[in-house]
């Protein structure tokens, strides 16, 4: 069954929006959650590291203003897009680390196909 | 930016065919894991090979890594037409990284019944 919960699945709305977007573990605690962006054809690019009870930690170029992460609980981390504009059309996808120690895969949810009109 | 590349970027190949896919990389790895993403999903895990590990198996995949030359491969032995997906290594350069993964660009293969 599946390990990771991503909802929604697929998001349309207009532009000036905001959207959230749910990540839950739904088999471990998760200290660690990873929030991912894809265009179309192209690779996961790592947006930010979501961790339990601190603040996320966020790659170069990624607006911590514009991308909100909530880690509020070890099964839960949203992802708010604020204020969306077309250009922030996007696959999303979360994933979750089990344990805080490396040499384990990461858990990716099935990803939000957010669209801005 | 990403730290793999992977080549082929497309595969074309008919059932029952072999298909090998290559990843290289650029600094030192804690491990190197090859996931799967179907279109429109999520990815999923397929090996994780340590760095210490030279070689690994699991049902009719075969993962190699070569640290000195700094790539891996993904072998899919007896392909099927279920296997068409898109592939992507990923580098894990550990705990000092807070685990975080660099993923390549990524294989499109289609397998052909």
């Amino acid at each position: 069954g599946a390990v990771v919960s991503q909802h929604p699945s697929r998001v349309i709305c207009k532009s000036g929006t905001s959207v959230k977007i749910e990540c839950r573990s739904l088999d471990f605690q998760a200290t660690t959650m990873f929030w991912y962006r894809q265009f179309p054809k192209q690779s996961l690019m790592l947006m930010a590291t979501s961790n339990e009870g601190s603040k996320a930690t966020y790659e170069q170029g990624v607006e911590k203003d514009k991308f909100l992460i909530n880690h509020a609980s070890l099964t839960l981390s949203t992802l708010t897009v604020t204020s969306a504009h077309p250009e922030d059309s996007s696959f999303y996808i979360c994933s979750v680390l089990r344990g805080r120690y490396s040499n384990q895969p990461q858990h990716f949810g099935d990803g939000t196909r957010l669209s801005i009109l | 930016s990403q730290q793999g590349e992977e080549d082929p970027q497309a595969l074309s190949i008919q059932e029952g065919e072999n298909a090998t896919m290559n990843c290289s990389y650029k600094t030192s790895i804690n491990n190197l894991q090859w996931y799967r993403q179907n279109s429109g999903r999520g990815l999923v895990h397929l090996i994780l090979i340590r760095s210490n590990e030279r070689e690994k198996h699991s049902g009719r995949l075969r993962v190699t890594l070569d640290t000195s030359k700094k790539s891996s491969s993904l072998l899919i032995t007896a392909s099927r037409a279920a296997d068409t997906a898109s592939y992507f290594c990923a580098t894990d350069a550990g705990e000092t990284s807070g685990s975080r993964l660099t993923f390549g660009e990524g294989t499109q293969l289609t397998v052909n019944p």
